[in-house]
């Protein structure tokens, strides 16, 4: 089955800094690659999400790149503030199927 | 904007006894998942509907488990006869279907078995 391995687990970051969390994953079938922003007591919520056609995605101060010949894909985050501070989790998924395989998370802190 | 909503929030059980958790996924999705995040752990799959019938499921999901979609509206997640090692955090999730792949996922109940 899939296996998907992330890093950093924590990350610390001044505010107004970049962030970048990395993630591996191991079945080239998969084709759908969407994070998720985890605060406290809530359930995960979807930032952005990559199809395995695409290279690169953005979406103002968040973007995301893959690379299917490595199968990695990276989510980065410029001009961090304080509200970005939650759990990362990276997901990789094949569209036809059900389940998303989740990295460990990273727990993101952005220091004022 | 529309969202999935699950209930109760907290269950305490003790084991050995059966639990129910709800769950209303967005109106007019399509496919319907459970999934669990053991405290300080990652989000693991448990189990995928669609059409009425499970789709896909983890090894997780045994025989001590169950889900149904009683009516219209509702998606539920039994678990017959509760272990300690069930405690966590149960996510229920809901996608369109088709190309529209995106799961939205629900708060989560919070499960303590005892």
């Amino acid at each position: 089955g899939e296996n998907v391995e992330q890093h950093p687990s924590t990350l610390s970051v001044q505010e107004g800094d970049s962030a970048v969390i990395k993630c591996t994953y191991s079945d080239s079938a998969s084709n759908y690659f969407p994070w998720y922003k985890q605060e406290l007591g809530k359930g995960p919520q979807l930032i952005i999400d990559i199809r395995s056609n695409v290279g690169e995605k953005k979406d103002q101060r968040i973007a995301v790149t893959l690379n299917k010949t490595a199968k990695h894909f990276s989510l980065h985050i410029t001009e961090t503030q304080p509200e970005d501070s939650a759990v990362y989790f990276c997901a990789a998924r094949y569209t036809n199927a059900g389940k998303s395989t989740f990295g460990d998370g990273t727990t993101l802190t952005v220091k004022p | 904007e529309p969202e999935v909503t699950q209930t109760p929030s907290h269950q305490v059980t003790q084991m050995g006894q059966e639990v129910i958790l709800r769950c209303v996924p967005i109106s007019n999705h399509l496919y319907f998942y459970w999934y669990r995040q053991i405290l300080g752990q990652k989000v693991e799959f448990l189990v995928s509907f669609y059409n009425n019938e499970i789709s896909e499921k983890s090894e997780i999901f045994d025989d001590q488990f169950s889900v149904e979609r009683p009516d219209g509206s509702n998606f539920t997640l039994k678990i017959r006869s509760t272990k300690l090692e069930d405690s966590a955090m149960y996510f229920c999730a809901s996608s369109p279907g088709g190309t529209r792949e995106t799961q939205y996922f629900g708060p989560g109940t919070r499960l303590l078995v005892l």
